[in-house]
C-alpha cells in the first residue's frame, strides 16, 4: 500500500531565505508526482507535475525534483516571500487516471 | 483551462437534513471525479470516485448509503450528504482529470466547500 510522507509538518522561515520541503513515498511504482499549494479553507492550486520518468520540473521560483529509485521528492522554493505562505502537498499517482494519494502536507509560514 | 467548478463554498445545516455540493468540469469533459474530505490540519482522504454513467466506487470505511454520489453527465458530479450529523462537518473538495491532451496532465480542483452541521 502506497505511503505518502512529508516533512517537516511546519516550517517558518524569514522573507528571502530558500527553502526545501520534503516527500517520501514507499511505494516507487508511480505515474507522476504532482505538488499542489493550499490556503486556508480553500481548494488546492497546481504547482508541478513531474512524470515518472522526468527528475525535475521548474516554474518560477519553484523547483520539484524526482527521485523514484528511492522514492523522494523535493520542492525548492528560491527567494520566498510572504505570499508563499500556505500548506504544500505532494500526492502520487500510481497508474494514469488513477487516484492521488496524498501526504499529510507541510504548513509553511514565511515572515516579514 | 481545465477549471472544475465547486459548489457551494460554504453550507450551514440542521443535524438530520441532507445537503447536496455540485463539482461541475467547465472547459473538459471528466469521465472520472474524485470526492476527498478534509479535516482541519490534516492532508485530503479519498472518499469516493464518481464514474459518469456508472456506479461510484468508494473507499474502504466511506458509508456509501450515507454519501451519495450522482455523476449524470461527463460535466458534472454531485455528492449528498444524507442526514447530515455535526461529526459530518468538514471540508469536502472534489477533483478531475482533464486528460493528458490538457496542458499540465494533473488533477484540477475544485475550490472547496466548507460544511458545517449544527
Amino acid at each position: 500500500k502506497q505511503e505518502v510522507t512529508q516533512i517537516p509538518a511546519a516550517l517558518s522561515v524569514p522573507e528571502g531565505e530558500n527553502l526545501v520541503l520534503n516527500c517520501s513515498f514507499t511505494d516507487s511504482a508511480i505515474y507522476n508526482l504532482q505538488w499542489f499549494r493550499q490556503d486556508p479553507g480553500k481548494g488546492l492550486t497546481s504547482l508541478l507535475l513531474i512524470q515518472s520518468s522526468q527528475r525535475e520540473q521548474t516554474s518560477g521560483r519553484l523547483n520539484a525534483s524526482l527521485d523514484k529509485s528511492s522514492g523522494r521528492s523535493t520542492l525548492y522554493i528560491a527567494a520566498s516571500q510572504p505570499g508563499d505562505s500556505a500548506t504544500y502537498l505532494c500526492a502520487v499517482r500510481q497508474n494514469q487516471g488513477g487516484k492521488l494519494i496524498f501526504g499529510q502536507g507541510t504548513e509553511l509560514s514565511v515572515k516579514p | 483551462g481545465a477549471v472544475v467548478s465547486q459548489h457551494p463554498s460554504w453550507v450551514i445545516c440542521k443535524s438530520g437534513t441532507s445537503v447536496k455540493i455540485e463539482c461541475r468540469s467547465l472547459d473538459f469533459q471528466a469521465t472520472t471525479m474524485f470526492w476527498y474530505r478534509q479535516f482541519p490540519k490534516q492532508s485530503l482522504m479519498l472518499m469516493a470516485t464518481s464514474n459518469e454513467g456508472s456506479k461510484a466506487t468508494y473507499e474502504q470505511g466511506v458509508e456509501k448509503d450515507k454519501f451519495l454520489i450522482n455523476h449524470a453527465s461527463l460535466t458534472l458530479s454531485t455528492l449528498t450528504v444524507t442526514s447530515a450529523h455535526p461529526e459530518d462537518s468538514s471540508f469536502y473538495i472534489c477533483s478531475a482529470f482533464p486528460g493528458q491532451g490538457i496542458k499540465n496532465g494533473g488533477y484540477t480542483f475544485g475550490s472547496g466547500t466548507r460544511l458545517t452541521v449544527v
